[in-house]
């Protein structure tokens, strides 16, 4: 069963930042948090994780808050190709042998 | 970030046909893949995990004589849909660990006629 909580949807205008929230209220010590999206018929691509600190790459930043039991995940300028599935996932990342298991995501529709 | 390629990127074959899928890790060695389905409008559901040198490990209700997994190389795992149905068609989606995070291929969509 996945472990986090998202909303199915969400609209973003073009160039505004696009903030998808995920509540991980089970989340434990080892347990990070990642993010990938899903661009229609495509694989799921990497986005960012983290463990409990704030992270920040060139595609977006990631906002954990301090008791980690929920995150934001933030896309500074959205663009039309950020339309997308947006999944949250929370996985100890030490086992090589863990997959990820996804939820439902959210669906970021970019709207110009 | 690494590379994972699959192919063929897309298939269509007869029911009662055998097909099979190719999952190539480009740039890094992975001890350790695994294949996802992907029916329309869902989301990805694990099929097996696939270790290199021995045999896969079957999420439940995934039939392992149906869909043939080989991981013969650390770069190289094949999944086999065997006796393939319509109801088989789906997007298969391969996937390659390295020591922080796991990249996905692009996948395939095989459809069974």
């Amino acid at each position: 069963d996945a472990k986090t909580t998202q909303p199915t949807s969400m609209d973003c205008a073009e160039g505004r930042a696009a903030n998808l929230p995920c509540n991980h209220s089970t989340i434990s010590g080892n347990e990070y948090v990642y993010w990938y999206r899903q661009i229609h018929s495509q694989g799921p691509q990497y986005i960012i994780h983290g463990l409990k600190n704030n992270e920040t790459n060139e595609m977006a930043s990631l906002i954990i808050t301090e008791d980690r039991k929920s995150s934001t995940l933030i896309l500074p300028h959205a663009t039309l190709r950020d339309t997308a599935v947006y999944y949250c996932i929370v996985t100890d990342a030490s086992s090589g042998n863990t997959p990820l298991v996804f939820g439902k995501g959210t669906r970021l529709s970019v709207i110009a | 970030g690494a590379v994972v390629s699959q192919h063929p990127s897309r298939v269509i074959c007869k029911s009662g046909t055998s097909v099979k899928i190719e999952c190539r890790s480009l740039d890094f060695q992975a001890t350790t893949m695994f294949w996802y389905r992907q029916f329309p409008k869902q989301s990805l559901m694990l099929m097996a995990t696939s270790n290199e040198g021995s045999k896969a490990t079957y999420e439940q209700g995934v039939e392992k004589d149906k869909f043939l997994i080989n991981h013969a190389s650390l770069t190289l795992s094949t999944l086999t849909v065997t006796s393939a149905h319509p109801e088989d068609s789906s997007f298969y989606i391969c996937s390659a660990r390295d020591k922080t995070r796991q990249f996905f291929g692009p996948g395939t969509r095989l459809t069974v006629l």
